[in-house]
């Protein structure tokens, strides 16, 4: 069983800049949810893809998008940097949103964002 | 929304010692994780426990739904145990808890 993956592990941007992270599922699950988690703080949820389709949305912004594609694994776009964007960014995926189950996480992305 | 707080904030314990991390909720839930974050930053899943008690060799969890509480008990506490601990409630979307950092000391 493959378990949840990220990339890049680190990635250094400049404000103003827009950046792409990429997620792949663990294998036979469908849904993916993205949480940002800021130095000293609990992760929060950003948003979550089911089925290629957005399914719930945290208190983000509209420049945070994402995609999921048909083999299930996601992307989290940010346009327009800003400082306060540096941050881990952590993926994970659960077998569906129709049940309540066990949500499991990838190694995250570390953005630093100058 | 649904809040979740973590107490203590801070525990530094000596190789050897038993731990309880507390968690209580605002709101009834069907979903409740503990987490353990390495230092690399991963969150290693350590119990799905809505409700009872669950035990994984020294970690044991328990939660009170009706009371909206969950206790992770750290028994024989080793320098590995080191790290954040979490909890997160919810289905669709977890709200995490601000975590227990943890240190045991040789």
């Amino acid at each position: 069983e493959t378990g949840v993956t990220q990339s890049p592990t680190h990635l250094i941007k400049t404000r103003g800049q827009q950046v792409t992270l990429r997620c792949s599922s663990q294998s036979g699950h469908n849904t993916v949810s993205w949480y940002q988690q800021a130095l000293g703080q609990g992760p929060q949820f950003i948003f979550q893809y089911y089925r290629e389709e957005e399914n719930g949305r945290g208190n983000f912004p509209p420049r945070f998008s994402g995609l999921q594609f048909p083999n299930y694994s996601s992307e989290l776009n940010v346009n327009a940097l800003e400082l306060d964007d540096s941050a881990l960014y952590l993926c994970a995926s659960m077998l569906s949103p129709l049940r309540t189950d066990t949500q499991y996480f990838g190694p995250g992305t570390r953005l630093t964002v100058l | 929304g649904i809040q979740v707080e973590q107490s203590p904030p801070d525990l530094i314990l000596q190789e050897g010692a038993n731990s309880t991390l507390r968690c209580n909720f605002s709101d009834s839930v069907n979903n409740l994780q503990w987490f353990h974050q390495n230092p690399w930053g991963q969150l290693i899943n350590l119990f799905y426990i809505p409700s009872g008690t669950k035990q994984n060799g020294r970690l044991s969890a328990t939660t009170v739904a009706t009371e909206r509480y969950s206790l992770l008990y750290i028994s024989s506490s080793q320098t590995t145990d080191s790290g954040v601990y979490f909890c997160a409630v919810g289905a669709q979307k977890l709200v995490f808890g601000q975590g227990t950092r943890l240190t045991i000391n040789p």
